[in-house]
């Protein structure tokens, strides 16, 4: 869906620099998902969020990420000290409360 | 196990031949299901979703559910070398109406040849 907005669209970090991903949902929608492709896999469910709250975080790695949904702004996905595994496609979903509908995503490359 | 089972493929048919993809999936009390549609390099595509046993036709795609044979079924009538695409089956968790956290299977890859 066009709607979702993602940015940047590409992004390359140097090993152990922070990554930050933007996501602006559909005009309307109050609940966020953050979703990570790996090279060769599937999609996974990383976090899900509504305004000022994570609701499930279940799928986030233990350590160097997190995710907010401020009360004014976009959603981010943050990534501290990256590391070449963390190169992937990062996709957010935003739903009014029904189906989720994705944005173009943002390509992480960790060199 | 794997929590929800695609067949990788790449399933190749025919330009015009009805393309038949399949799921199934662990979980007895998914509740909801939904087909999306990967170009490679592009992000995931709603095409169908369906909630209720038995077949769900929109355009060219029928949805069909087995919710006591845990499957579920695309199949994509009239098929377009445009069709050609990976298509992602998913599946909410069981015992929630969640249908924004949903669990992806690898996916099909679909070949269409004019």
């Amino acid at each position: 869906n066009a709607g979702v907005m993602q940015n940047p669209r590409h992004l390359v970090r140097r090993r152990g620099q922070e990554a930050r991903l933007r996501c602006s949902p559909v005009k309307g929608h109050s609940h966020v998902y953050w979703y990570r492709q790996l090279p060769e896999e599937g999609l996974k469910f990383m976090v899900y969020l509504q305004k000022e709250n994570i609701i499930d975080e279940s799928g986030m790695p233990k350590e160097r990420f997190s995710a907010e949904f401020p009360k004014e702004g976009p959603s981010i996905l943050r990534i501290q000290q990256v590391v070449r595994g963390d190169s992937a496609a990062y996709f957010c979903a935003s739903s009014p409360s029904g189906e989720a509908f994705f944005g173009q995503g943002t390509r992480l490359t960790v060199v | 196990q794997k929590e929800v089972e695609q067949n990788s493929g790449p399933l190749s048919v025919p330009e015009g031949a009805i393309a038949s993809l399949n799921c199934t999936y662990s979980d007895r009390g998914s509740q909801s299901f939904f087909w999306y549609r990967q170009y490679s390099g592009k992000s995931p595509e709603l095409i169908m979703f369906i909630y209720s046993n038995g077949d769900k036709e929109d355009g060219r795609f029928t949805a069909q559910l087995n919710k006591a044979s845990q499957y579920v079924s695309l199949l994509i009538r009239d098929s377009q070398p445009s069709d050609s695409a990976t298509y992602l089956c998913a599946v909410t968790i069981g015992g929630s109406s969640n249908t924004g956290k949903l669990i992806f299977g690898q996916g099909t890859t679909l070949q269409v040849k004019p």
